[in-house]
C-alpha cells in the first residue's frame, strides 16, 4: 500500500510552547490529508481535513487557532499545536487519500506522533 | 456515513481463522465497507474494502451479505501479530472522504 510518514514519532514539550508535526506522502501525491487525535483507550477522532493549497476544514469543537494546519504541497501537511497544554497530550495521526472518485479511493495512515506536554 | 456495530472484543486461537462481524443495517447503495486495524501505539493499517462483492487480498477476506446489511472480515490463519483493534467503517466515496471510526473490535490472538 501507499506510504504515509509522520515526524516526529514522539515529542515532549513544555507547557506554553508550540510543536509541529509533519505528515508526508512518500510515494504518491495527496490532495487531501486528514488529522486525527486519539486519547488512551479511545477511538480516533477526526480533527480536520487538510486540502492542498486551501484552508483546512475543522471539525466541530476543534480550535483552528490552536491547531494550525498547513498543506503547502501535494506531499506534505503539517499540524502545529500552539501554546500547548498538558490536556493536549495525545496520539496525533495523519492520513492521506490515494486516488480519486469512487474507485481506487483508499486512505492510508501515518505511524502517529505521541505528544506529551509537561 | 452509516453507523456500524461491532463486538467489543473477541478471542481467537493462533493458527485458526478469525471471523470478525460487523453490522451496518442502514448502509446505502453508494457506501463501501472498509476495514482497518490498529496495533497498539501505531497508526491504523488498511486491510480491505468492498462494495457488494466478496473481496480477498493477501491479508484477509471480506464477505458482504447479499442485502449488504452486514459483513465479516476473515483472517484465515491468525497469528499473534494480528492482535489489534479492528475497525469496520462504512464510507460514501461520493459524499466525503473522511473515515469515521467507531469503537472497533479488540481481537486477542492467543497461543
Amino acid at each position: 500500500g501507499a506510504v504515509v510518514s509522520q515526524h516526529p514519532s514522539w515529542v515532549i514539550c513544555k507547557s506554553g510552547t508550540s510543536v509541529k508535526i509533519e505528515c508526508r506522502s512518500l510515494d504518491f501525491q495527496a490532495t487531501t490529508m486528514f488529522w486525527y487525535r486519539q486519547f488512551p483507550k479511545q477511538s480516533l477522532m477526526l480533527m480536520a481535513t487538510s486540502n492542498e493549497g486551501s484552508k483546512a476544514t475543522y471539525e466541530q469543537g476543534v480550535e483552528k487557532d490552536k491547531f494550525l494546519i498547513n498543506h503547502a504541497s501535494l506531499t506534505l501537511s503539517t499540524l502545529t499545536v500552539t501554546s500547548a497544554h498538558p490536556e493536549d497530550s495525545s496520539f496525533y495521526i495523519c492520513s492521506a487519500r490515494v486516488g480519486t472518485g469512487s474507485t481506487g479511493n483508499t486512505i492510508y495512515f501515518g505511524e502517529g506522533s505521541w505528544l506529551t506536554v509537561v | 456515513d452509516a453507523k456500524t456495530t461491532q463486538p467489543t472484543s473477541m478471542d481467537c486461537a493462533e493458527g485458526r481463522a478469525a471471523n470478525l462481524p460487523c453490522n451496518h443495517s442502514t448502509i446505502s447503495g453508494n457506501e463501501y465497507v472498509y476495514w482497518y486495524r490498529q496495533i497498539h501505539s501505531q497508526g491504523p493499517q488498511y486491510i480491505i474494502h468492498g462494495l457488494k462483492n466478496n473481496e480477498t487480498n493477501e491479508m484477509a477476506s471480506l464477505i458482504i451479505t447479499e442485502d449488504r446489511k452486514s459483513s465479516t472480515l476473515i483472517l484465515p490463519h491468525a497469528t499473534l501479530r494480528d492482535t489489534a483493534v479492528y475497525y469496520c467503517i462504512v464510507r460514501d466515496l461520493n459524499a466525503g472522504n473522511m473515515l469515521t471510526f467507531g469503537g472497533g473490535t479488540r481481537l486477542m490472538v492467543k497461543p
